[in-house]
């Protein structure tokens, strides 16, 4: 069983805060990690996607990723009230093999 | 450009009842999933088909079976349906490559009474 851990929240942020969301993962084979955006009633949306470690910015986004450590993290800058969602990680196994965290909910506080 | 496309979008089915849950990609994907999300429980992984032809059980996969018709459509069915079985289920695809990113369909959301 492949595992992937998040913190299920809900994280609040004041409006214009930086949002710090994290997962870890069991799996050392583990190839390529991304985060999707999961609004109440959708369905989930990709983020962003990383697979060497450091640091990948898009925009207000920015994705880090420690193999070594297992873990990977997102990080939401200015966040805004429509950033309100649920935050899941997924973790490519095995090539073309997924697995999703539980997610976390974030709310954005005006 | 549809993406990923399942019906039907709501289904309400009675204890042991069967249903097929059908998904099509025009994106000329190799890979197809079928998830089912829980609430507080993420995304599971039911069964996938990594290419045409082939498919392999997830992590949830007892109560379901799949076909990959071809390589636009893969469907799951419920034989006998159980209460269990209530969530919502989410087909996606993706390309090849360790960097390809998953793509969902709406979903269908199922109910079991």
């Amino acid at each position: 069983q492949k595992e992937v851990e998040q913190n299920s929240g809900p994280l609040s942020v004041p409006e214009g805060a930086i949002a710090s969301l994290n997962c870890t993962y069991s799996d050392r084979g583990s190839q390529s990690f991304f985060w999707y955006r999961q609004y109440s009633g959708k369905s989930p949306e990709l983020i962003m996607f990383i697979y060497s470690n450091g640091d990948k910015e898009d925009g207000r986004f920015t994705a880090q990723l420690n193999k070594a450590s297992q873990y990977v993290s997102l990080l939401i800058r200015d966040s805004q009230p429509s950033d309100s969602a649920t935050y899941l990680c997924a973790v490519n196994y095995n090539f073309n093999k997924f697995y999703f965290g539980s997610g976390t909910k974030l709310n954005v506080k005006p | 450009n549809a993406g990923v496309t399942q019906t039907p979008k709501f289904q309400v089915l009675k204890t042991g009842q069967s249903m097929t849950l059908q998904c099509a990609q025009d994106m000329n994907h190799n890979s197809m999933y079928w998830y089912r999300q829980d609430p507080g429980m993420g995304l599971r992984l039911i069964y996938y088909s990594a290419s045409e032809g082939t498919t392999d059980k997830g992590e949830v996969p007892n109560g379901y079976n799949v076909s990959r018709l071809n390589k636009r459509e893969f469907s799951l069915r419920l034989e006998s349906a159980a209460p269990s079985q209530t969530s919502v289920y989410f087909c996606a695809s993706c390309s090849k490559g360790i960097n390809s990113p998953l793509h969902f369909g709406n979903g269908t959301r199922l109910t079991v009474t």
